[in-house]
């Protein structure tokens, strides 16, 4: 069946380092991606996306690259700020708008 | 704009009893979505509503009724709470429904006794 997964549960690095935040997918069939940044008390909130027609995507410090041949995707955070501290979710879009999640990555910025 | 407004942000009720959460959105979109977070499992879909007029049941809908109010509201409703559903809540909303971008609300957090 369809699943979201993620390799790490936790991540810490030093502040100004890069941050990569791995996932795992097993629907070959899923074709849309999407990162979602949660801060603690808030809501999640969309970082960025990528089809499967890409192998990356870059946005404001971030960059997406998926890997179909593996299933496998990542988010890198350049120069790594204490804001960028949350917890990052993985999730893909495989039926027309039904999100599913992966369980998360907790990502804690050193100074 | 405030975006995706939920209430209540806390509720503590004992078993059997019901409660409703309310959601609203300005920012005029079609779908909205209600999620539950529980430790270690991530979001799963409850009920999401495509467009107005039409709900549908998402991956966790037993112990849930919904009611898209109009464009703006999504209610999601609790007949009869079970400690079971106590969990983080949060309705969402976007322009369409196949996208990923979702607009989160800020949560709401139930505990049944």
């Amino acid at each position: 069946g369809e699943s979201v997964g993620l390799h790490l549960p936790t991540l810490s690095v030093q502040e100004g380092d890069n941050s990569i935040i791995n996932c795992a997918y097993s629907n070959s069939a899923s074709d849309y991606f999407i990162w979602y940044k949660q801060e603690s008390g808030k809501g999640p909130q969309f970082i960025i996306d990528i089809r499967s027609n890409m192998d990356k995507r870059q946005g404001q410090r971030v960059t997406v690259l998926l890997n179909k041949t593996v299933k496998h995707l990542s988010l890198q955070i350049a120069a790594t700020q204490p804001g960028d501290s949350a917890v990052y979710f993985c999730a893909e879009n495989p039926q027309g708008g039904k999100l599913i999640f992966g369980q998360g990555t907790e990502l804690s910025v050193k100074p | 704009n405030a975006g995706v407004t939920q209430t209540p942000k806390f509720q503590v009720l004992k078993t059997g009893q019901s409660m409703t959460l309310q959601c609203a959105q300005d920012m005029n979109h079609n779908s909205m979505y209600w999620y539950r977070q529980d430790p270690g499992m991530g979001l799963r879909l409850i009920y999401y509503s495509a467009s107005e007029g039409t709900t549908d049941k998402g991956e966790v809908p037993n112990g849930y009724n919904v009611s898209r109010l109009n464009k703006r509201e999504f209610s999601l409703r609790l007949e009869s709470a079970a400690p079971s559903q106590t969990s983080v809540y949060f309705c969402a909303s976007s322009s369409r429904m196949n996208t990923g971008e979702l607009f989160f609300g800020e949560g709401s957090r139930l505990t049944v006794l």
